[in-house]
């Protein structure tokens, strides 16, 4: 069975560019989130789907964040307009509804010039 | 203030010895998960124990909860050069409306290098 996967691995770009972090979740996974670690701080929730719905975005830093979950799959977040402290790794995560063992993709590091 | 705390930091030891690492949290809890991280890699999920549980085990690791003293305990028993890696505690606090459960809390992990 596949893992969650996450596009792409890596991300330079520059201050005020956008970009689109993409997530395929376990199949079957209701639950999807999307986390981040910035340098020498913890890894810290960004937010939660169940299935298309935002179930809490409480962990969103600003309104330069976008996240989508279309049709309860793949989810994308994309930061608009990306400035230097949204540089760190990305990453999301996807759990069933009985079990809830989050189970984390390898990451999308972004790098913000 | 963060919610989950681990310590130590850092641990070093000898392959062949058992590490245990230990884990702090402030709020009370539905579930507490543990991850390794190798270096430049992901997370990888180790185990999931709940607040009515307290004890686990999995292969060489155990895991031990108290929820009176909120904190948690991973062992690995016989370690391996292979166990070199960061090791997170994460707490979920509560299930939310629609039936998923919160997102997890993570303390910043302790480094355990383990020594051929």
């Amino acid at each position: 069975e596949a893992g969650v996967t996450q596009f792409p691995s890596h991300s330079v770009i520059e201050k005020g560019q956008t970009v689109t972090l993409r997530c395929d979740p376990i199949s079957g996974h209701d639950n999807l989130y999307w986390y981040r670690r910035v340098m020498g701080k913890e890894i810290k929730f960004l937010l939660h789907f169940v299935k298309e719905s935002k179930q809490d975005e409480s962990g969103m830093p600003n309104n330069r964040f976008l996240a989508e979950r279309t049709g309860g799959t793949y989810s994308t977040l994309k930061v608009q307009p990306a400035e230097l402290e949204d540089s760190g790794v990305y990453f999301c995560a996807s759990s069933d509804l009985v079990y809830n063992e989050q189970f984390f993709g390898p990451g999308t590091r972004l790098t913000v010039l | 203030s963060q919610q989950g705390e681990e310590d130590p930091q850092a641990l070093s030891i000898q392959e062949g010895e058992n590490a245990t690492m230990n884990c702090s949290y402030k709020t009370s809890i539905n579930n507490l998960q543990w991850y390794r991280q190798n270096s430049g890699r992901g997370l990888v999920h180790l185990i999931l124990i709940r607040s009515n549980e307290r004890e686990k085990h999995s292969g060489r690791l155990r895991v031990t909860l108290d929820t009176s003293k909120k904190s948690s305990s991973l062992l690995i028993t016989a370690s391996r050069a292979a166990d070199t890696a960061s090791y997170f505690c994460a707490t979920c606090v509560a299930f939310d409306s629609g039936g998923g459960a919160d997102g997890l809390t993570f303390g910043k992990g302790t480094h355990l290098i383990i020594q051929p």
